[in-house]
């Protein structure tokens, strides 16, 4: 069965660092999330994007925050200037276009230092 | 008017017992309720979900129910295992996003 990948796994930055996570969405579906989750808290919605552009946003989604498809197949988060709290499980998710239900990538960590 | 409110923080029941977790959101737009259960350092995978032009939906151990009128849903496991044993989200969609409830830990002792 298909399923979205995340890499890396695990990310160890320094603070002010960039970082890009990288994801590899199921391959017929065009809609593609970030989601991240601060350890024992909820899972948060940071972005939605369809047909290479972003269609939603939230507050957390500020400047420092971008998302790009790169190729037919990537879609990557990045973030330009990490900060401490930055630090959370990020889960990229995809949807077909009929159908609602999201699939999650098995998260990557970010530890910011 | 996009949060989820999520009762209890945590259950525990016994292996058998029955599990009941309640949701209450605010958006009227919301139309797609999906219900998530996370393992510790796991992704969240779906479990069961209910559009709004639907009051019920059961598949074997698990049913959800909606009131959209008082815009309540709840998530009912029948039977309980160990296995059970996880963090359980609700969570609505309006438009794009999934807006999460704040997580029920339960715990199923044997």
């Amino acid at each position: 069965e298909p399923e979205v990948t995340q890499t890396p796994s695990h990310q160890v930055t320094q603070m002010g660092q960039e970082v890009i996570l990288r994801c590899v969405p199921i391959s017929n579906h065009l809609y593609f999330y970030w989601y991240r989750q601060i350890l024992g808290q909820k899972v948060e919605f940071l972005v939605s994007f369809y047909n290479n552009e972003i269609s939603e946003k939230s507050e957390i989604f500020d400047d420092q925050f971008s998302v790009e498809r790169p190729d037919g197949s990537n879609f990557t988060l990045k973030i330009r200037s990490t900060k401490l709290e930055d630090s959370a499980m990020y889960f990229c998710a995809s949807r077909v276009t009929s159908g609602n239900e999201q699939f999650f990538g098995p998260g990557t960590r970010l530890t910011v230092l | 008017g996009e949060n989820v409110e999520q009762h209890p923080s945590t259950l525990s029941v016994q292996e058998g017992d029955s599990a009941v977790i309640k949701c209450t959101y605010s958006d009227s737009a919301s139309n797609y309720f999906p219900w998530y259960k996370q393992e510790l350092g796991k992704r969240p995978q779906l479990i069961i979900d209910i559009r709004s032009n639907v009051g019920e939906k059961k598949d074997q151990r698990i049913a959800v129910t909606l009131n959209k009128t008082a815009k309540h849903f709840s998530l009912h496991i029948t039977e309980t295992q160990p296995e059970d044993s996880a963090v359980y989200f609700c969570a609505h969609r309006g438009f794009q996003k999934l807006v999460f409830g704040t997580g029920t830990r339960l715990l199923v002792s044997p």
